[in-house]
């Protein structure tokens, strides 16, 4: 089993819509949580950091549900300039802060 | 504030080849990060350095991957002899913190194509 896995791709959905990306971890000492964009031929960057109360950032929310280890991204009103791969990573506890990634999510959004 | 750098951009080697890439971090960055990435999946740690030492290089294949940061600032990443397997891009990252708390900066990347 992989230590992190998302969704498997590609979302396609049309300008407006709201879609959310889900993501397993299975490393219970797993202790801090992210989502990343990935532009097509782009590094990763950070989109949010996902904390257990939640958060939102616009027209995007995170949440970290421990007890089940999932987190998720729903993002609302998507744009077409939403459309990217979406990277989920946790870093676990007392592996020196490096990040473990799902494979990635790829969100397509049409007009 | 100059984000990560990363040289070559572009790389295109023959198998049995040996290849460098060069990384500089995040001006007081002490925590520098080589991560592997393989079409389709997510990046995978490679080596992490603090400052100068290595704090995991579990997932680094020794027989063939090397990597250092003499002084605690650039890197840099050599493959020696490269496989059609090592074809990937490279993604030289830093961040300020150790705690993984922090967020991790990631460079363009090298793309290397092995043929």
């Amino acid at each position: 089993r992989k230590e992190v896995e998302q969704d498997p791709g590609p979302f396609n959905v049309p300008e407006g819509a709201t879609v959310a990306f889900n993501c397993t971890y299975s490393n219970s000492a797993s202790q801090s949580f992210f989502w990343y964009r990935q532009d097509c031929r782009k590094e990763p960057k950070l989109l949010m950091s996902v904390y257990s109360s939640g958060n939102e950032d616009g027209r995007f929310t995170a949440q970290l549900n421990r007890a089940s280890q999932y987190i998720s991204l729903l993002i609302r009103d998507s744009k077409l300039s939403d459309s990217a791969t979406y990277l989920c990573a946790v870093n676990v506890y007392n592996q020196g802060g490096k990040l473990i990634f799902g494979q990635g999510t790829e969100l397509s959004v049409k007009p | 504030e100059a984000g990560v750098a990363q040289s070559p951009r572009y790389k295109i080697i023959e198998k049995r080849q040996s290849v460098a890439f060069w990384c500089n971090p995040i001006s007081g960055h002490a925590t520098l990060y080589w991560y592997q990435q393989i079409l389709g999946q997510g990046p995978k740690l490679l080596i992490q350095f603090q400052n100068n030492g290595v704090v995991d290089d579990s997932q680094l294949p020794k027989d063939r991957f090397s990597a250092e940061r003499l002084k605690g600032v650039d890197s840099t990443l050599k493959i020696q002899p490269a496989k059609l397997e090592d074809s990937a891009v490279y993604l030289c990252a830093s961040s300020l913190r150790t705690s993984g708390e922090g967020e991790q900066f990631f460079g363009p990347g090298t793309r290397l194509t092995v043929l």
